[in-house]
């Protein structure tokens, strides 16, 4: 079956520190990638995708996304975090079926921001 | 342009009820998917409508069911309601293969008692 772990349940850095976000998936082609944010309470907001081509993407708010096809990895990353990054970062995949657009999500990571 | 919007915000219901909870796909979107996310966990995938034809069901039961509209909104109904039914309600839309970007709404707060 297919499936998406995100190692780091919860990580912590300080404002101004660079970040990654790990993101592994199980698949045998490669599916459409994402990453959302979530703050407490709402609904999510999609930062970034890889579709096909250049491997590295950028998206909202300063971030950025690496494909690699050997480790099967997505991982997110930002030079320099603000207190506002604050929140749960889910990544997830689309294996498009018939047409079938599920998105199977990760268990979400934690991220802490301290002054 | 209008998000997706998602009907009612916060619901408190008694197990047994039944309750309908509504999604208005952005503007041109012919994709509408349901998806429930239990505190502490990613969200799960429940259905996804194109054009008014199901085109995918998660691992849920026959409890729930969902329709999608000609004018591309979607309902989401749950019969029998229990308390491991209390969860943030996800709608998502989107324009559909080869192009499968969701957005999401804010979501429907569900509280079984």
């Amino acid at each position: 079956a297919q499936s998406v772990t995100q190692p780091d349940i919860h990580i912590t850095v300080s404002e101004g520190a660079s970040l990654e976000l790990r993101c592994n998936y199980s698949y045998g082609a490669t599916p459409y990638l994402f990453w959302y944010v979530q703050s407490p309470g709402q609904g999510l907001q999609l930062l970034l995708k890889y579709f096909s081509g250049d491997t590295l993407v950028q998206g909202i708010k300063g971030f950025e996304a690496e494909f690699k096809r050997s480790q099967s990895s997505f991982n997110l990353r930002k030079p320099s975090v603000h207190w506002s990054d604050a929140a749960e970062y889910f990544c997830a995949v689309v294996i498009s079926n018939f047409g079938n657009e599920k998105l199977t999500f990760g268990t979400g990571t934690r991220l802490t921001i301290i002054p | 342009d209008a998000g997706v919007t998602q009907s009612p915000t916060h619901l408190i219901k008694t197990r047994g009820q039944h309750v309908t909870l509504r999604c208005s796909p952005i503007s041109g979107h012919k994709s509408v998917s349901w998806y429930q996310q239990v505190l502490g966990q990613g969200p799960q995938f429940i259905f996804q409508y194109y054009e008014k034809e199901e085109r995918g069901r998660g691992n849920f039961p026959d409890r729930f069911s969902a329709r999608q509209f000609p004018n591309y909104s979607s309902e989401l109904n749950v019969n029998a309601l229990l308390l491991g039914d209390s969860a943030l309600y996800l709608c998502a839309s989107s324009l559909g293969v080869p192009n499968p970007e969701a957005f999401f709404g804010q979501g429907t707060r569900l509280t079984v008692v």
